[in-house]
């Protein structure tokens, strides 16, 4: 039982590159997030879904897009790197799609857009 | 509009030291969760606890004890007798029924031998 994994687990992109960071998660759960984390600011949710199919927009969606057509999978593209973006992302998941269940991270992926 | 407020950036403490992290959080909902998680230098982020807003009881695990006080709107962890292993940054987190996750801005904990 993995749990949560992302890869690649580092990246360096230059400025108006692309990239999708991979989630995928074996627990079977309906409800994954993205966030990204940086300091002073705790983790902000960029976009999460509620089952395959179903994606919606968090606190900071701009600049990234998601879908989610299975279960397992729900990756994250940056459609135009910028260095604000230089960031850790941490992707969760947890049980069902009612919130106040806890969320399981993955080990994270660190982002750095020169 | 949710928040959650961790007043404290960083503590020091010598081991076997009690530490207090304190935690106050906004909400209009009248029934949310709140959680502590942490993140220890390796980087990955564990879960510790779940609370519910109508359990006020104060729970223990080992070194860990977590005061729920809704009077206050504050969520406060306690580690007894800390220990090097306790360093790491801990964000205290808070979802209301129908929303998402807010995280705190997180405490960094630093535990000297």
């Amino acid at each position: 039982n993995a749990g949560v994994t992302q890869t690649p687990k580092f990246q360096v992109l230059k400025t108006g590159q692309s990239m999708t960071l991979q989630c995928a998660q074996d627990m079977n759960h309906e409800y994954m997030s993205w966030y990204r984390q940086d300091p002073g600011m705790g983790l902000r949710l960029i976009h999460y879904s509620v089952g395959a199919g179903i994606t919606d927009q968090g606190e900071v969606p701009n600049g990234y897009n998601v879908s989610r057509s299975t279960t397992e999978d729900f990756p994250l593209r940056l459609l135009s790197a910028a260095p604000s973006q230089t960031s850790v992302y941490f992707c969760a998941s947890s049980r069902d799609r009612a919130r106040g269940n806890e969320q399981y991270f993955g080990p994270g992926t660190r982002l750095t857009v020169t | 509009a949710q928040k959650v407020t961790q007043a404290q950036t960083e503590i020091s403490v010598v081991e076997k030291e009690d530490v207090t992290l304190d935690c106050v959080y906004e909400t209009r909902d009248t029934t949310y969760y709140l959680f502590w998680y942490k993140q220890p230098p390796s980087g990955e982020l564990v879960f510790l606890i779940r609370r519910n807003s109508f359990d006020e009881q104060n729970e223990i695990s080992g070194r860990y004890s977590w005061n729920f006080q809704k009077s206050t709107s504050s969520f406060n962890f306690t580690i007894t007798a800390s220990q090097v292993v306790d360093s790491a940054v801990y964000f205290c987190a808070l979802s209301p029924l129908t929303r998402n996750f807010v995280f705190g801005p997180g405490t960094r904990l630093s535990v000297l031998p």
